[in-house]
């Protein structure tokens, strides 16, 4: 099992350029969710989904997009990179909604 | 809104003595609260996870408490070593899973 994967690892954007943050699970998880974690600030919610075609919002979900066509795959697009979205995303899966989460490695995003 | 507090000063401790982080939380006690590692660059990973009606999980040299009168879970890890030295982190459930900033520990030889 290659668990929770995530690409890129790291990834440099211009303010106002889109992209996707990529993740993917192998464990026939149906909970997924992205976080991201700012310094002192903790891993904050972002937008999380229970199972295939369902989605919903966390804590900070502005400035974001998800969609799950699948169980395994859960991208994360920004839709206009701001330099507030700086951070480091953090892609996580678990059986249920209250079970343990696995997390992914990990994406670095510098938005300039 | 619910809020959680963890120590943000880092805990510096000698190699064997046992090292106590506390998570503090306001407003109404959540249905469980999970404990996990985060190391330099890396996802958190999953250590512990004690429900409102344990009071104590113990995982070989760690244990962990849940005292809902003082909204607080202490954290131990007992005979630390080296390798112990990581930032921690607890996380609670109200309805979604919400985190700490972290504690980091630091283990010296």
């Amino acid at each position: 099992n290659a668990g929770v994967t995530q690409t890129p690892k790291f990834q440099v954007l211009k303010t106002g350029q889109s992209m996707t943050l990529q993740c993917a699970q192998d464990m026939n998880h149906e909970y997924m969710s992205w976080y991201r974690q700012d310094p002192g600030m903790g891993l904050r919610l972002i937008h999380y989904s229970v199972g295939a075609g369902i989605t919903d919002q966390g804590e900070v979900p502005n400035g974001y997009n998800v969609s799950r066509s699948t169980t395994e795959d859960f991208p994360l697009r920004l839709l206009s990179a701001a330099p507030s979205q700086t951070s480091v995303y953090f892609c996580a899966s678990s059986q249920g909604k209250g079970d343990t989460q696995y997390f992914g490695p990990g994406t670095r995003l510098t938005v300039l | 809104s619910q809020k959680i507090e963890q120590n943000s000063e880092a805990l510096n401790i000698q190699e064997g003595k046992t090292a106590t982080l506390t998570c503090n939380y306001t407003n109404y006690s959540p249905a469980y609260l999970q404990w996990y590692r985060q190391d330099p660059g890396r996802g958190p990973v999953f250590l512990l996870l004690i429900r409102e009606n344990e009071k104590e999980k113990r995982k070989e040299r760690l244990k962990v408490t849940f005292d809902t009168t003082l909204k607080q879970s202490l954290f131990h890890i007992t005979a630390s070593q080296p390798a112990d030295s990581a930032t921690y982190l607890c996380a609670l459930d109200w309805g979604k899973l919400q985190f700490g900033a972290g504690t980091q520990v630091v283990v010296t030889p």
